[in-house]
């Protein structure tokens, strides 16, 4: 199957600094998802970017489908950031989704 | 917010006993989705259902069934729960018209 690998696992900043999260995948996909899971454990969509970029506030996201890899960029950090983020990638094959996750970056803002 | 909830939201069930996880959507969504996350993991997907009585399973299919009779619930059902059962299980919907999958609050199972 697919494979999506994230970097770095963990991530240490101070308020305020900027920050790169990476998601290589190992195969074509249909589309791409980051999320942003809280503290709390909720699941919140950050973007849906097959490619291309997005910009959403202070983050944004770039999908390179060709090279198969997408970034997501926190600017101007918050102590709310805090929390795991998850690339997933979507194969489609008539019926079938297969939403593929990779393992997370935990990110950690401190004040 | 996507208007999907689950139930319960916790649960502490004995080794072997039967557990049915419900997922309700107010959307009418087709596609719905059962995952599991455990630490070190992100979600990994159990089986998903793209319509009623339709379903499929997906990477971690062995030990859950599910059943769809109504297009707005989903349920997963644990037919004798093991402890490598124990998780946080995620349900979740993509709309029509667009392959973005929406996840809800979530239910944690432990299972002793």
């Amino acid at each position: 199957g697919i494979q999506v690998e994230q970097s770095p696992p963990d991530l240490i900043l101070q308020e305020g600094a900027n920050s790169t999260l990476r998601c290589n995948f190992s195969d074509s996909v249909n589309n791409l998802q980051w999320f942003h899971q809280n503290p709390w454990g909720q699941l919140i969509n950050l973007f849906y970017i097959p490619s291309g970029t997005k910009q959403n506030g202070r983050l944004s996201a770039t999908t390179v489908a060709t090279e198969r890899y997408s970034l997501l960029y926190i600017s101007s950090s918050q102590t709310t950031d805090s929390g795991v983020y998850f690339c997933a990638v979507l194969l489609v094959s008539g019926s079938a989704r297969q939403l593929t996750f990779g393992s997370g970056t935990q990110l950690t803002v401190l004040p | 917010d996507a208007g999907i909830t689950q139930s319960p939201r916790h649960k502490v069930t004995e080794t072997g006993t039967p557990v049915t996880l419900r997922c309700h959507q107010t959307e009418n969504h087709r596609y719905m989705y059962w995952y599991r996350q455990d630490p070190g993991h992100g979600l990994r997907l159990i089986h998903y259902s793209y319509g009623v009585k339709d379903t499929d399973k997906g990477e971690v299919s062995d030990g859950y069934s599910v059943s769809r009779s109504k297009t707005e619930d989903f349920l997963l059902t644990l037919e004798s729960a093991t402890s490598s059962q124990t998780s946080v299980y995620f349900c979740a919907i993509s709309r029509d018209n667009s392959y973005e999958q929406y996840f809800g609050p979530g239910t944690r199972l432990t299972v002793t």
